[in-house]
């Protein structure tokens, strides 16, 4: 089976440049989360979907973030504008929801750099 | 507030030898999941185990098991026979299921080193 995909891998842009980082969770999972991994951080829920619904967006850093799932096989997490803070390793993970015991699922992630 | 404690950030472990990573949880619910996670240098999230806070044994998963005190708490990863391949970052987390839905929180972690 397919795990989660994200893409790109890597990113690198310029401070006040418009970032796209995609996913595509498993198959049948109902939840889909985006995490953020910084040295400092640790890692940070940003906003996670139940079928296709955000659900708690309260980790978004500020209103440069948007997140959108516009069907149950693809998501997006947008920064715009992007800022060298931002620069992290951004995970999508899915899980399917039926069980308390479902782990979640991660994808590769991408790193992200904003000069 | 901090909900998830690793309190090792780094520990080293002869390879064959046993260790024990760290984790100790704050909630009020009594409906919970408490998971570890693997994290090697290549960087993907590798998930080790599961304990449901209703599970009254211990759970196993190979060379892995969860020392899991309750009323203590915490919730220890406990590797056995380790191999040079263990070297890698562990995350504890936890899922509260009444008040938190399915959101899950990571702790710090903590950076096993095996030598050999």
């Amino acid at each position: 089976d397919a795990g989660v995909i994200q893409s790109p891998r890597h990113e690198v842009t310029e401070m006040g440049q418009e970032v796209t980082l995609r996913c595509k969770p498993i198959s049948g999972h109902d939840y889909l989360f985006w995490y953020r991994q910084t040295m400092m951080r640790g890692l940070e829920l940003l906003i996670y979907f139940n079928n296709n619904v955000p659900i708690d967006d309260s980790g978004m850093p500020e209103d440069r973030f948007s997140a959108k799932m516009p069907n149950a096989s693809f998501s997006t997490l947008k920064i715009q504008p992007s800022e060298p803070r931002d620069s992290a390793v951004y995970f999508c993970a899915s899980s399917r929801g039926q069980s308390s015991n479902s782990p979640l699922h991660f994808g590769n992630g991408t790193r992200l750099t904003v000069t | 507030a901090q909900k998830i404690t690793q309190t090792q950030p780094g520990m080293f472990v002869q390879e064959k030898e046993a260790v024990t990573l760290d984790c100790t949880y704050d909630t009020s619910d009594q409906s919970y999941g408490l998971f570890w996670y693997k994290q090697p240098s290549s960087g993907e999230m590798i998930f080790l185990i599961y304990q449901g806070s209703y599970d009254e044994q211990n759970a196993t998963e190979g060379r892995y098991s969860l020392n899991f005190q309750k009323a203590r708490k915490s919730a220890n990863l406990v590797i056995s026979a380790s191999q040079l391949g263990d070297s890698a970052m562990y995350f504890c987390a936890m899922r509260e299921e009444n008040t938190g839905g399915f959101k899950t929180i990571f702790g710090a972690g903590t950076r096993l080193f095996v030598k050999a």
